[in-house]
């Protein structure tokens, strides 16, 4: 089983701040690198696949960063909204493997 | 609407009666994957499909059972459920076996073993 980490577990910002954070996995055993985010009572809606080395992703506010190497993925969030208020899951999908393992997610809260 | 759909959405059963929950996409996906999510432990892989008739382990499989005979459905079958079963169980699916797509995740299914 991969091991893969987020932190923090969980934070609280102010509406308009900028907040961001992180998963480690292993970089001896890279394919890809899922993004989620899960809002409460609903499903996981996905936000980036990231493949390549010094991948960086964006949707709106919302960007994403890639190093295989050392073994992490950064998730930024550009002046949070209430909206934004999730538990953001980061997924491995290690090489020569055909399953996704997710980490523990990092809970983020929006403070009006 | 391209959707994953699951079926019952929520249930309450006792220790040992057979259940199977559904799971249908309409976009012709080829991988389909059951994941159970449980406090302080994220989602984790019970079984996955890469296309009809092609299943394996995912990472957490003991007590489930799956069958992929066609394409779109990927029904997930406790035979004799127990209460450390108890979850909230999500289908997806996925274009392409090779991981280089998103997940679609269903609705999700909130089952009580008791």
């Amino acid at each position: 089983i991969l091991n893969v980490e987020q932190s923090p577990q969980s934070l609280h910002v102010q509406e308009g701040d900028s907040t961001n954070f992180t998963c480690s996995f292993p970089s001896s055993n890279f394919y890809a690198l899922h993004w989620y985010r899960w809002e409460t009572a609903k499903s996981p809606e996905a936000l980036f696949v990231m493949t390549l080395n010094g991948d960086e992703k964006k949707k709106g506010r919302i960007s994403a960063t890639l190093n295989t190497k050392e073994g992490y993925s950064y998730l930024y969030i550009k002046g949070s909204q209430p909206e934004d208020s999730a538990t953001y899951l980061c997924a491995l999908a290690g090489a020569g493997s055909y399953q996704l393992t997710f980490g523990k997610g990092t809970k983020l809260s929006v403070i009006p | 609407e391209a959707q994953v759909t699951q079926n019952p959405r929520y249930l309450i059963t006792v220790t040992g009666k057979k259940l199977t929950v559904t799971c249908s996409q309409n976009m012709n996906h080829e991988y389909m994957s059951w994941y159970r999510q449980d406090p302080g432990l994220g989602l984790r892989q019970i079984y996955y499909s890469m296309n009809v008739e092609v299943t394996d382990k995912g990472d957490v499989p003991e007590g489930y059972k799956v069958s992929r005979k066609e394409k779109r459905n990927f029904p997930l079958i406790l035979e004799s459920p127990s209460p450390n079963q108890t979850s909230l169980y999500f289908c997806a699916s996925s274009p392409t076996r090779g991981l280089l797509n998103e997940q679609f995740f269903g609705p999700g299914t909130r089952l009580t073993v008791l």
